[in-house]
């Protein structure tokens, strides 16, 4: 079955510091990749996506994510980290074949907390 | 403005009272998409409309309907609700599956479901 692993359910970095948040699926093609940001009691915000091309890809916000398809992964970098940055964080999988075209399935989450 | 509106915005009810969430877009979008926020749990699809009169179940519909009559309103039905369904619900919406495209989603709805 499809599946998104956030191994990591709460990081703390220190402000200016560098961010990585993991993120591996499971999935029988490439599917569509997402990272999502949602601030203590607000909605999602979507802070970049992958769907083909290049491997690197920008997002907001300062945020990048690298698609690794021989590690099935799509990991969520910063180089330096503000304190607005504390929040929680998804990564999500869109389904791309068959009858579950149109299945977005999220991570359960990375909280991140950043200290002064 | 582009916007998806969810009401009620919270909600508090008792085991089997029938209850709709509604959810309205005004970008013409033609895939909508239902989801539950659970601590622990990360967020969970519960039901998808590829477009009008077109829906399909998530990873976690028991206890959930949901009907796409026309292409601005996709509202969430439980017909019989227990505690197990309190939660925080998404609507999210976008122009379509999924190409170069990707989701709004409303502010949420909290319901306790006693």
């Amino acid at each position: 079955a499809q599946s998104v692993t956030q191994p990591d359910i709460h990081i703390t970095v220190s402000e200016g510091a560098s961010l990585e948040l993991r993120c591996n699926y499971s999935y029988g093609a490439t599917p569509y990749l997402f990272w999502y940001v949602q601030s203590p009691g607000q909605g999602l915000q979507l802070l970049l996506k992958y769907f083909s091309g290049d491997t690197l890809v920008q997002g907001i916000k300062g945020f990048e994510a690298e698609f690794k398809r021989s590690q099935s992964s799509f990991n969520l970098r910063k180089p330096s980290v503000h304190w607005s940055d504390a929040a929680e964080y998804f990564c999500a999988v869109g389904l791309i074949y068959g009858g579950s075209q149109g299945n977005l399935i999220f991570g359960k989450g990375t909280k991140l907390s950043v200290k002064p | 403005e582009a916007q998806v509106t969810q009401n009620p915005r919270y909600l508090i009810t008792v085991t089997g009272k029938k209850l709709t969430v509604t959810c309205s877009q005004n970008m013409n979008h033609e895939y909508m998409s239902w989801y539950r926020q659970d601590p622990g749990l990360g967020l969970r699809q519960i039901y998808y409309s590829m477009n009008v009169e077109v829906t399909d179940k998530g990873d976690v519909p028991e206890g959930y309907k949901v009907s796409r009559k026309e292409k601005r309103n996709f509202p969430l039905i439980l017909e019989s609700p227990s505690p197990n369904q309190t939660s925080l619900y998404f609507c999210a919406s976008s122009p379509r599956w999924p190409k170069q495209e990707t989701q709004y989603f409303g502010p949420g709805t909290r319901l306790l479901v006693l």
